[in-house]
């Protein structure tokens, strides 16, 4: 079974540029989830999605973050403009409903 | 809100030490309880998982027990290798209101096993 997919692995931008990261899940896992681990910390959930819809973006810098996933099967995550403090990992990871999330490798992003 | 609180790393073992690491947690409901594993340069990998109290997670060695009583989920290995060296997350997945799960991520710990 494929797992998450996720392009690319690693991107250098300099600071006030645009950036945009892929996800495909597993086939047939409705939740999808993106994460942002910053260095030596957990990751941090950015936004999560039930099939196309939004059930918790909370924690997302919606200023100059946005995501989609417009068909409920693949996602993007983008940032506009990025700031020093984006350099991070960003985790895409998917499951059933209520069930265990498997991660994709991540994208490691670095603003300079 | 809920939230998991680790052991602060790095932990250093020589090989075929015991190792524990610390989780607590805080949730509102009753939630699932995880052990991730970070290897270097890698995404996050389940290494194992709890659902209820009292229930025991295990998997390549390692294990973990679902302890209601004193919001704990600590990890154990007998003997730990070289290999085992990584960052490892506990997390724990509630109920949120809207009738979704969250997950939630500790700050990690990382392990480092030398021969």
């Amino acid at each position: 079974e494929a797992g998450v997919a996720q392009s690319p692995r690693y991107k250098i931008i300099e600071k006030r540029q645009s950036v945009a990261f892929w996800c495909n899940p597993i086939s047939g896992h409705a939740t999808l989830y993106w994460y942002q681990q910053i260095l030596g910390q957990g990751p941090k959930l950015l936004i999560q999605f039930q099939n196309n819809g939004v059930v918790d973006d909370s924690q997302l810098p919606k200023d100059r973050f946005s995501a989609e996933r417009l068909k409920g099967v693949d996602s993007t995550l983008k940032i506009q403009p990025a700031k020093l403090e984006d350099s991070a990992v960003y985790l895409c990871a998917s499951s059933v409903l209520g069930g265990t999330a498997f991660f994709g490798q991540g994208t490691r992003l670095t603003v300079v | 809100g809920d939230s998991v609180t680790q052991m602060e790393g790095p932990v250093t073992l020589s090989e075929e030490a015991f190792l524990t690491i610390n989780c607590t947690y805080t949730a509102t409901g009753y939630p699932s309880l995880f052990w991730y594993v970070q290897y270097p340069g890698e995404g996050l990998q389940l290494l194992l998982k709890a659902t209820k109290a009292d229930d025991k997670g295990s998997n390549k060695g390692f294990e973990a027990t679902y302890r209601k009583e004193t919001t704990s989920f600590h990890l154990e290995k007998g003997s730990v290798q070289v290999s085992d060296s990584a960052v490892y997350f506990c997390a724990l997945s509630d109920r949120m209101n809207t009738g979704f799960q969250k997950l939630v991520f500790g700050t990690g710990t990382r392990l480092l096993v030398s021969p």
